[in-house]
């Protein structure tokens, strides 16, 4: 079991840039999440789907995010433009249901920096 | 609502100290409780849990009760590590298909 994994390990790009952060989860978990932790507001959820399908998306800040989920081995998140507020380490995670009978996996995330 | 509130860190010891991070929880209904941790670089992993009232989780030497009548799960330890440097979060599911409900974190710095 590889677990989560997430790609890039670190993103550095300018404001206004594009930015995609990537999510292969655990075979078989029919949930995966969206975090994303700064030092001002800890850990927030953005996202989760649930079989593909986006449950909750009220975590997600702006318009400029979105999230995708085309099958159950990938998913993406999209920034659009980026912002230097947007800087923080962005965590994928899955599980199978919500995280109450069996734990959350996280994947050991994504820096970005927006310069 | 449901919540989770975590005492503010971070929470300095010295290398066989004793260990208690404190958390207690807002919930409708009979939440699982559980503790992850996040070392420096990673994500969370889950360190231990309890799905009901009295139950006592444990994995690596740390403890945490299910308290119903205080509304608490606090972590303990009886003898830390400096490998034990790391964020602790105390999270409750309400149950059904919610989600976790993570509190703030709260970090642990041990020194030899």
């Amino acid at each position: 079991d590889a677990g989560v994994i997430q790609s890039p390990r670190h993103e550095v790009t300018e404001m206004g840039q594009e930015v995609t952060l990537r999510c292969k989860p655990i075979s078989g978990h029919d949930y995966l999440f969206w975090y994303r932790q700064t030092m001002m507001r800890g850990l927030e959820l953005l996202i989760y789907f649930n079989n593909n399908v986006p449950i909750d998306d009220s975590g997600m800040p702006e318009d400029r995010f979105s999230a995708k989920m085309p099958n159950a081995s990938f998913s993406t998140l999209k920034i659009q433009p980026s912002e230097p507020r947007d800087s923080a380490v962005y965590f994928c995670a899955s599980s199978f249901g919500t995280g109450g009978s069996s734990p959350l996996h996280f994947g050991n995330g994504t820096r970005l920096t927006v310069t | 609502g449901n919540s989770v509130t975590q005492m503010e860190g971070p929470v300095t010891l010295s290398e066989e100290a004793f260990l208690t991070i404190n958390c207690t929880y807002t919930a409708t209904g009979y939440p699982s409780l559980f503790w992850y941790v996040q070392y420096p670089g990673e994500g969370l992993q889950l360190l231990l849990k309890a799905t009901k009232a009295d139950d006592k989780g444990s994995n690596k030497g740390f403890e945490a009760t299910y308290r119903k009548e205080t509304t608490s799960f606090h972590l303990e330890k009886g003898s830390v590590q400096v490998s034990d440097s790391a964020v602790y979060f105390c999270a409750l599911n309400p149950g059904g298909f919610q989600k976790l409900v993570f509190g703030t974190g709260t970090r642990l710095l041990v020194s030899p």
